[in-house]
């Protein structure tokens, strides 16, 4: 079964800290994995995705396979980060997108 | 391009009475689903269309049904409405199919979302 687990609700740094945000998945073929962000009062959008290997506002985000791991990471955090981040797998049944729980981000001054 | 767009904003409803929310996106995207949202919960995938005429069970399908007559418009209807449905309820849409889409680079676009109240 498809599965993506955010085991951390909230994250709370200080200004100029690193950031991980963890993704775990559960999938049994070759999966493609995206980070989704939602800004106060905004919609959701594409952050990055692992197949593009690019670094998106400071983030970036390495798919470890044999940890199934897809964590989110900032060498150091603004302000501005501070939202709802989403981790989502595409698998091949029906090119479904599923998300995982959500982590919420909050960056202090 | 408006890009997907959702009506309403908002809505109240008591337990019992129906509605259907609205989505349409002017993309040509073959693509469309809706997710409710819910406090650690995250995104949860209730209905997807891969194209005109096409459509398919997510995750929490019960209480809710969908169609899609045309490329522009899924609407989501809520048969008999249910407090357990409180929730925010997010459309999406993206490019291509289920065939096209295994490693293309397409991005999937989610309307404002609507925030519903079952009483």
């Amino acid at each position: 079964a498809q599965r993506v687990t955010q085991p951390e609700k909230l994250l709370s740094v200080f200004k100029g800290a690193p950031v991980e945000l963890k993704c775990n998945y559960s999938y049994s073929g070759s999966p493609e994995l995206f980070w989704y962000v939602q800004y106060s009062r905004q919609r959701l959008q594409l952050l990055l995705r692992h197949i593009s290997r690019e670094s998106i506002k400071g983030f970036t985000a390495d798919l470890n396979k044999g940890e199934t791991s897809f964590h989110l990471k900032k060498p150091f955090a603004q302000e501005e980060d501070s939202a709802m981040y989403y981790c989502a797998l595409k698998g091949n049944q029906g090119g479904k997108l599923i998300f995982g729980q959500g982590t919420e981000l909050s960056v202090k001054p | 391009n408006a890009g997907v767009t959702q009506t309403p904003k908002f809505q109240v409803l008591k337990t019992g009475q129906s509605m259907t929310l609205q989505c349409a996106q002017d993309m040509n995207h073959e693509y469309m689903s809706w997710y409710r949202q819910d406090p650690g919960m995250g995104l949860r995938l209730i209905h997807y269309s891969v194209g005109a005429g096409i459509t398919d069970q997510g995750e929490v399908p019960n209480g809710y049904n969908v169609s899609r007559s045309t490329t522009e418009d899924f609407p989501l209807r809520l048969l008999s409405a249910a407090p357990s449905q409180t929730s925010v309820y997010f459309c999406a849409s993206r490019r291509s199919g289920v065939g096209a889409w295994r490693g293309s680079t397409d991005t999937q676009y989610f309307g404002p979302g609507t925030r519903l109240t079952v009483l």
